[in-house]
């Protein structure tokens, strides 16, 4: 069964970073991409960006380009996401999705469950 | 950057009814590069739909898909108490940003 799983809640100050990881089972992690997906309180679903499993290459929505890194870890078939200088609009659910080996070739899915990430002083 | 734009905002419907929600590009989408996703509350959205008008293993067949180009709708016969949910379409290809709609919340009348 493919699933993805990610880390649990965080709670963080402004100005710091927080790193979300995402475990993949049920596949070989590098023979898809990995894509995150954010969705603030009350808000729609907002692309962040897209991770090669197979090179790290990267493509990253312009928003977040210079906040955030994404990386993977093919011996422990796990993808993080790290974004930094946090903001208190960087309040949301972080999720993690499979997405196509090469960028733009694949629907996501599966997803992860999913992880709050409450930025608050 | 290529803008979907869903509508209506907000459905509302009675159970055994049938939905239709559209999804307008601001360009043509890519090879019909565009998928349908459902999300509820506290969960992870769940995909429906790609390529346009393929289903998913699993879905329900009273959900369809179809429209080329620019333009893109989801149907779902005959709602059952369980389709009450956000829908998202999103296009995935081409180049980035995959994007998604503002979503279209389907709630029970």
């Amino acid at each position: 069964q493919v699933q993805l799983v990610q880390s649990g809640v965080e709670v963080k100050k402004p100005g710091v970073s927080v790193k979300v990881s995402c475990k993949a089972s049920g596949y070989t992690l590098n023979t898809y991409g990995i894509s995150w997906v954010r969705q603030a309180p009350g808000q729609g679903l907002e692309y962040m960006g897209w991770i090669s499993t197979y090179n790290g290459d990267t493509n990253y929505a312009q928003k977040f380009q210079g906040r955030v890194t994404m990386t993977t870890d093919t011996s422990t078939n796990t993808a993080y996401m790290e974004l930094r200088s946090l903001r208190s609009d960087d309040t949301a659910v972080y999720y993690c999705a499979r997405a196509g080996a090469v960028a733009g070739t694949r629907w996501f899915d599966p997803w992860g469950q999913g992880t709050l990430v409450t930025v608050s002083s | 950057e290529v803008v979907l734009t869903q509508s209506p905002g907000t459905l509302s419907l009675s159970p055994g009814e049938r939905a239709t929600l559209s999804c307008r590009a601001s360009q043509s989408v890519t090879s019909n590069y565009l998928a349908w996703y459902q999300h509820k509350p506290g969960q992870a959205p769940r995909l429906l739909i790609y390529g346009a008008s393929n289903r998913v293993t699993g879905i329900p067949d009273r959900f369809s898909g179809s429209g080329s180009g620019t333009d893109f709708s989801l149907t779902i016969n005959r709602l059952e108490p369980e389709d009450f949910a956000v829908y998202y379409c999103q296009r995935y290809g081409g180049s980035p940003p995959y994007t998604f709609g503002q979503g279209t919340k389907l709630e029970i009348k």
